[in-house]
């Protein structure tokens, strides 16, 4: 596609519950990058994926919240045994190159999470 | 850990007037990036600005950096309505080259 896409764009979850929320990003972008956004707050960096290297998981709030990055495409974030405070919009970016380069990053309209 | 903090939190002005929003951060930068989000929606990158660089320009945008006290301004001349939205600033640790980190940004409200 043109541009990063995400999904589900709305997710209503209960309490406990697990939940899988997917990103694809630019074609031949080689870093994916999750981040959180609470009401009205700014954006709580997740986790960064770079071509081959090791993910940086340094942004995981705890070990509910996992990622994976098939190659340079598709992303899944799992939180499993889903909490109220999970409530949030979870953005996926992507960029050409590394994040200490010269590349913008290119986001997703997010997905909107909903812990009852 | 890293992180740029906007100032002010929060900015109303009239159409017309210029718009300045205030940037600081904390460890050495390999370059400073301006973003945009309109309500509810997906960050737009504005601009970018590199470390050896102090002043950079865009249309309406004029970005400046200061290095040496680790800030950076975001100036928007003559706002329009459609400004009005949160702008980002964010920052990449130079050292440990990883993600990168936004600030909690500025709230811009431009009434017509």
């Amino acid at each position: 596609g043109a541009g990063v896409s995400q999904s589900p764009s709305n997710k209503v979850t209960e309490k406990g519950k697990d939940v899988e929320l997917r990103c694809d990003p630019i074609s031949g972008h080689t870093a994916l990058y999750w981040y959180r956004q609470r009401l009205g707050q700014g954006l709580e960096f997740l986790i960064y994926f770079q071509g081959n290297s090791a993910p940086d998981k340094s942004g995981l709030p705890s070990d509910r919240f996992s990622a994976e990055r098939t190659g340079e495409s598709v992303s899944t974030l799992t939180i499993q045994r889903t909490q109220q405070e999970d409530s949030a919009v979870y953005l996926c970016a992507s960029s050409l190159g590394p994040a200490g380069g010269s590349g913008e990053l290119f986001f997703g309209e997010g997905s909107r999470l909903t812990v009852l | 850990s890293q992180q740029g903090e906007e100032d002010p939190q929060a900015l109303s002005i009239q159409e017309g007037e210029n718009a300045t929003m205030n940037c600081s951060y904390k460890t050495s930068i390999n370059n400073l990036q301006w973003y945009r989000q309109n309500s509810g929606r997906g960050l737009v990158h504005l601009i970018l600005i590199r470390s050896n660089e102090r002043e950079k320009h865009s249309g309406r945008l004029r970005v400046t950096l200061d290095t040496s006290k680790k800030s950076s301004s975001l100036l928007i001349t003559a706002s329009r309505a459609a400004d009005t939205a949160s702008y980002f600033c964010a920052t990449v640790n130079n050292q440990a080259g990883t993600a990168l980190i936004f600030g909690k940004g500025t709230t811009l409200s431009v009434s017509s």
